[in-house]
């Protein structure tokens, strides 16, 4: 069975900062990954996705994220945070073997002006 | 172009009542999916479909009910409310090739008293 794993429930940067939410996963075969953005009292937006051969994956808002296959991650990054980027973000995982995608349990991400 | 379409956007119930969530899609997408919602748990399954006349159990799918009996829509039973399925259910769909990212609806928040 496929799991997500999401270490940290918040995480806080200054505006202009790097930031990283990390994010980790199981499953028997092959992975496909996802990142999806939730804002307060809305449903969920896609970000972005892991594409076979790219270890580093662009998507939306200037988002992007690193695939490691031997350290089974796939972590977002953004080079410079916004304000605007404060919001749940949610890593999602789909065994190719299996028609499920199973979630992480989030992560706050505040960013600070 | 409506995408994923849920309803009611919120409801209240007594323990012991029934009622259906609703979810009706217009992207002609074979899978179809239900999740919960609940703060630090994150998004969980609880049933989703591959196709008409096909359902199947997620992670959570004990008290709640699915069938599908057409491509569009997808409705979700609750036969005995119980105050623990207090939470915001969200429908979902994707395509049919691997990677295909989960669309969402808008969210269906219930209270059971």
């Amino acid at each position: 069975a496929q799991s997500v794993a999401q270490p940290e429930d918040q995480v806080n940067v200054a505006e202009g900062n790097p930031l990283t939410v990390k994010c980790t996963y199981s499953v028997s075969g092959n992975p496909y990954l996802f990142w999806y953005v939730q804002y307060p009292n809305r449903g969920l937006q896609f970000l972005l996705k892991y594409i076979t051969g790219d270890n580093l994956v662009k998507g939306s808002y200037g988002f992007e994220a690193e695939f490691n296959k031997s350290q089974t991650s796939f972590h977002l990054k953004k080079p410079s945070a916004l304000v605007s980027d404060s919001a749940l973000y949610f890593c999602a995982v789909r065994d190719v073997r299996d028609d499920k995608i199973i979630f992480g349990k989030g992560t706050r991400l505040h960013i600070l002006p | 172009n409506a995408g994923v379409t849920q309803t009611p956007k919120f409801q209240v119930l007594k323990t012991g009542q029934s009622m259906t969530l609703q979810c009706a899609q217009d992207m002609n997408h074979e899978y179809m999916s239900w999740y919960r919602q609940d703060p630090g748990m994150g998004l969980r399954l609880i049933h989703y479909s591959v196709g008409a006349g096909i359902t199947d159990q997620g992670e959570v799918p004990n008290g709640y009910n699915v069938s599908r009996s057409t491509t569009e829509d997808f409705p979700l039973r609750l036969l005995s409310a119980a105050p623990s399925q207090t939470s915001v259910y969200f429908c979902a769909t994707r395509g049919d090739r691997g990677n295909s990212p989960l669309h969402f609806g808008n969210g269906t928040r219930l209270t059971v008293t």
